[in-house]
């Protein structure tokens, strides 16, 4: 699976929109671009996926660049509860194993 | 709404001893994994099973760590004897196929701490 860079850490206001970006320059055309959050002392939760084209659901926004190499997570309207790590993941779906490869992710805090 | 449950929560043992996790998936889910995640770092997965087979245990050690999931739904991670480096938390999921990709539904996880 091919790797991600992430920047360590970022601060948000609360009610604004945080942009979370994610490098994925080797990323192949059969793998799908994953975001998940962990909580504090809490398990990773799943948030979005996609492949291609942009992708929302009522948690985020998932923008794919063009050429796939670079994503944007979009949390439309920070709250408290949002400050957790974010991680970025590349894989390939339905490969043997689906094991997610977690880097070190971006730690999102949101504050007041 | 279903949950991955693990027990226990915390766990206090001493070097050289046995500790054991344990690990109930989502109903149905035939997938289940066991992840380590030590303080700061991303979790990295130790195994994967489908059903009661083991799938991935490359990361596994297998000199003092065992997983199993006799009848293909839960499953106990063991760690005999447990080091201080052990200490970490210990991340089981579940996923099952679902149309084009396998959401991963985490646990709360267990704490070990290796006195």
């Amino acid at each position: 699976d091919a790797k991600t860079t992430q920047p360590p850490s970022m601060d948000c206001a609360e009610g604004r929109a945080a942009n979370l970006p994610c490098n994925h320059s080797t990323i192949s055309g059969n793998e799908y671009v994953y975001w998940y959050r962990q909580i504090h002392s809490q398990g990773p939760q799943y948030i979005i996926h996609g492949l291609k084209n942009n992708e929302t659901n009522e948690m985020a926004s998932l923008i794919i660049t063009e050429d796939r190499k670079s994503s944007t997570l979009i949390l439309p309207h920070a709250t408290l509860r949002d400050t957790a790590v974010y991680y970025c993941i590349v894989r390939v779906v339905g490969s043997a194993g689906n094991k997610l490869t977690f880097g070190g992710g971006t730690r999102v805090l949101v504050k007041p | 709404e279903a949950e991955v449950a693990q027990s226990p929560r915390y766990k206090i043992t001493e070097k050289s001893q046995a500790v054991a996790f344990w690990c109930d998936p989502i109903s149905g889910h035939a997938t289940l994994y066991w992840y380590r995640q030590i303080l700061g770092q991303g979790p990295e997965l130790l195994v994967q099973f489908q059903d009661e087979s083991v799938v991935d245990d490359s990361q596994l050690p297998k000199d003092r760590f065992s997983a199993e999931r006799l009848k293909g739904v839960d499953s106990t991670l063991k760690i005999q004897p447990a080091e201080l480096g052990d200490s970490a938390m210990y991340l089981c999921a579940s996923s099952a196929p679902s149309g084009d990709y396998n959401e991963q539904f985490f646990g709360p996880g267990t704490r070990l701490t290796v006195l």
